[in-house]
């Protein structure tokens, strides 16, 4: 069945620290790949998403790489901030070849805690 | 992408009650989900809401615990029934368009004592 394993958390990361988040997944066919973010107290926002091998989503300075070989999408910035603090959930919806609605898959979140 | 309101942001209710919450969205979706969080815990989807049908349930959930309307394009709700502590939760609505895309409501924080 499709399932998607995140790095458990917490990461405490200082202020201008880089960030990795580790997202790897199963799945048959070719899913599309999401990152959404929740701050505290707030629903899920989406950050990025990936819809096809080797594409690369990005917004407010993260990134994500559709690797398919490694069955892979990290998510990474260069440099955090304080109010970069959310908790981030990698996810998947099964290949858009098949018709039907097909269920969104969810990673287990991985909270993020950054200093200053 | 489509902008989505939920009411109530929060509540706290007495056990053996039940609480309807609504998703408003500003334009026409094509599919509307309700998701349950648990604390702590990643999110669960409770059921695919059908515009003007039954809705469709995960395992695990029924209509007679989490009954769901959606008599148009735009709007839904849910009601958690005959609650107790263990339904203490976020509850979030979602929504697709064209795409496989979901994007979520802010979510209505639920506390049961």
């Amino acid at each position: 069945g499709n399932s998607v394993t995140q790095m458990e958390g917490p990461v405490t990361l200082s202020e201008e620290a880089f960030l990795t988040i580790n997202c790897t997944y199963t799945a048959t066919g070719y899913p599309s790949l999401f990152w959404y973010v929740q701050y505290p107290g707030e629903g899920l926002q989406l950050l990025l998403k990936a819809t096809k091998a080797d594409d690369k989503g990005s917004n407010k300075g993260f990134e994500a790489t559709y690797r398919k070989e490694t069955t892979s999408f990290h998510l990474e910035k260069g440099s955090v901030q304080v109010s970069d603090s959310a908790v981030y959930f990698c996810a998947l919806s099964p290949s858009a070849r098949n018709t039907g609605f097909q269920k969104l898959v969810f990673g287990t979140g991985t909270r993020l805690l950054v200093s200053p | 992408s489509a902008v989505i309101s939920q009411k109530p942001s929060r509540d706290i209710c007495q056990r053996g009650t039940s609480l309807t919450i609504q998703c408003q969205v500003d334009s026409q979706v094509t599919m509307m989900f309700w998701y349950r969080q648990q604390p702590g815990q990643s999110l669960t989807l409770i059921a695919t809401a059908n515009q003007g049908s039954e809705a469709t349930y995960e395992s695990g959930f029924v209509i007679d615990k989490f009954p769901i309307s959606r008599p148009n394009l735009t709007f839904s709700t849910l009601t958690v029934s005959n609650m107790s502590p263990e339904d203490s939760s976020i509850y979030l609505c979602s929504v697709t368009g064209d795409t496989d895309t979901q994007y979520f409501g802010p979510g209505t924080r639920l506390t049961v004592l």
